[in-house]
């Protein structure tokens, strides 16, 4: 089946630094990725669309500056979250879509001190 | 825009029991899909089912079913049998056809508890 990766699945930094995550299809190339933010016990908010070549789409009210998106290649795209603070504490999830479906990485847990 | 509502934010259900978990959305599109996922206190979201729209015929996944009722924008999920391993929360998900986009809607969940 098609399997999606997600690295680090949990990070701690401090206030001002700045974390990539990454999201990998393992056997299937996508040209869409999404990534989510869930806080506890709540839905996904869709954060961006990340399309391979090109800038990614993101959702109203989500910082396109602290949140950089690059979707280098067919089976990769990372998510940087620039400048963190306590408040970008959250679960972040990356998705790929094939065949119509839509398949999770594991999610990311980042703190931020 | 397209909207998911599951007005049910918790569910509990004896194990070897049925539930039904509630789904409705709103859209003016006719051709669309529709998906159960399950997000266990891991929280890896696993697809349970899914539903073309242009098919009347309800999807069924071993003791997963779904009941879609397209004029009325509803699609439910009944688990039969229930297992523990079936707690977890549950999100309902609407998704455009592939050449309007790929963008999925969620709904906001169910929380199952599963009593043994």
């Amino acid at each position: 089946g098609a399997v999606v990766s997600q690295h680090p699945s949990r990070v701690i930094c401090k206030s001002g630094t700045s974390v990539k995550i990454e999201c990998r299809s393992l056997d299937f190339q996508a040209t869409t990725m999404f990534w989510y933010r869930q806080f506890p016990k709540q839905s996904l908010m869709l954060m961006a669309t990340s399309n391979e070549g090109s800038k990614a789409t993101y959702e109203q009210g989500v910082e396109k500056d602290k949140f950089l998106i690059n979707h280098a290649s067919l089976t990769l795209s990372t998510l940087t979250v620039t400048s963190a603070h306590p408040e970008d504490s959250s679960f972040y999830i990356c998705s790929a879509v094939h065949y119509n479906e839509q398949f999770f990485g594991p999610g990311t847990r980042l703190t931020v001190l | 825009a397209q909207t998911v509502t599951q007005s049910q934010p918790e569910m509990s259900v004896q194990e070897a029991e049925t539930v039904t978990l509630s789904c409705t959305y709103d859209t003016s599109e006719s051709d669309y899909y529709l998906f159960w996922y399950k997000q266990p206190p891991s929280r890896q979201m696993i697809l349970v089912i899914r539903q073309e729209a242009y098919k009347q015929q309800n999807a069924t996944e071993n003791r997963f079913s779904v009941n879609f009722q397209k004029a009325a924008k509803s699609f439910s999920l009944k688990i039969s049998d229930s297992q523990l391993g079936d707690a977890a929360m549950y999100f309902c998900a609407y998704r455009n056809q592939e050449n309007t986009g790929n963008q999925f809607y969620f709904g906001t969940g169910t929380s199952l508890t599963v009593i043994p």
